[in-house]
């Protein structure tokens, strides 16, 4: 069964400073991958996705995310964290049948 | 640039009352999802609708039924309340497709007693 993990509750990274989210998958075939953002008290946000091809996929607001399938991966990154980046943040995947992460929480310092 | 809206926004419930959850969405979506989201276990499906006039269920429909109303509308409905309905509700659309949902509502935060 296709199932998805995010390692890390709660990140804490200066604003300026380099992200990297963590989202590992299982799932039987090529999947498709995808990663979300929640502001509090609103729905999610598509922020990229993935299907085939290039494995370095960009997204919105600046983030990009590289799927490794020797390693069960899809990590979201940033370069330079702002301070609107503090979300919640989901990765899925799946093609029929989507499975979310549990999410990870996002708290920028100034 | 309404996108996908959901009423109410908050609702309490005492056990075994029954209530209708709205979702509309003005993108001509084809496909619509009812997701729960409860804390530190992502989104669960509970139902989605391909097209208008079909409807399947998801990873967790017990407890729940659906109408697509039409393009527009996907209502999610609690025929007889649970604790272990209290959740945020969130509706989703997309243009095509199962199971990768593009635009969210803000959601129906919803307590049972």
């Amino acid at each position: 069964a296709q199932s998805v993990t995010q390692p890390d509750i709660h990140i804490t990274v200066s604003e300026g400073a380099s992200l990297e989210l963590r989202c590992n998958y299982s799932y039987g075939a090529t999947p498709y991958l995808f990663w979300y953002v929640q502001s509090p008290g609103q729905g999610l946000q598509l922020l990229l996705k993935y299907f085939s091809g290039d494995t370095l996929v960009q997204g919105i607001k600046g983030f990009e995310a590289e799927f490794k399938r020797s390693q069960s991966s899809f990590n979201l990154r940033k370069p330079s964290v702002h301070w609107s980046d503090a979300a919640e943040y989901f990765c899925a995947v799946g093609k029929g049948d989507m499975r979310f992460g549990a999410g990870t929480r996002l708290t920028v310092k100034p | 640039n309404a996108g996908v809206t959901q009423t109410p926004k908050f609702q309490v419930l005492k056990t075994g009352q029954s209530m209708t959850l709205q979702c509309a969405q003005d993108m001509n979506h084809n496909s619509m999802y009812w997701y729960r989201q409860d804390p530190g276990m992502g989104l669960r499906l509970i139902y989605y609708s391909a097209s208008e006039g079909t409807t399947d269920k998801g990873e967790v429909p017990n407890g729940y039924n659906v109408s697509r109303l039409n393009k527009r509308e996907f209502s999610l409905r609690l025929e007889s309340a649970a604790p272990s309905q209290t959740s945020v509700y969130f509706c989703a659309s997309s243009q095509s497709g199962r199971g990768q949902p593009q635009h969210f509502g803000d959601g129906t935060r919803l307590s049972i007693l």
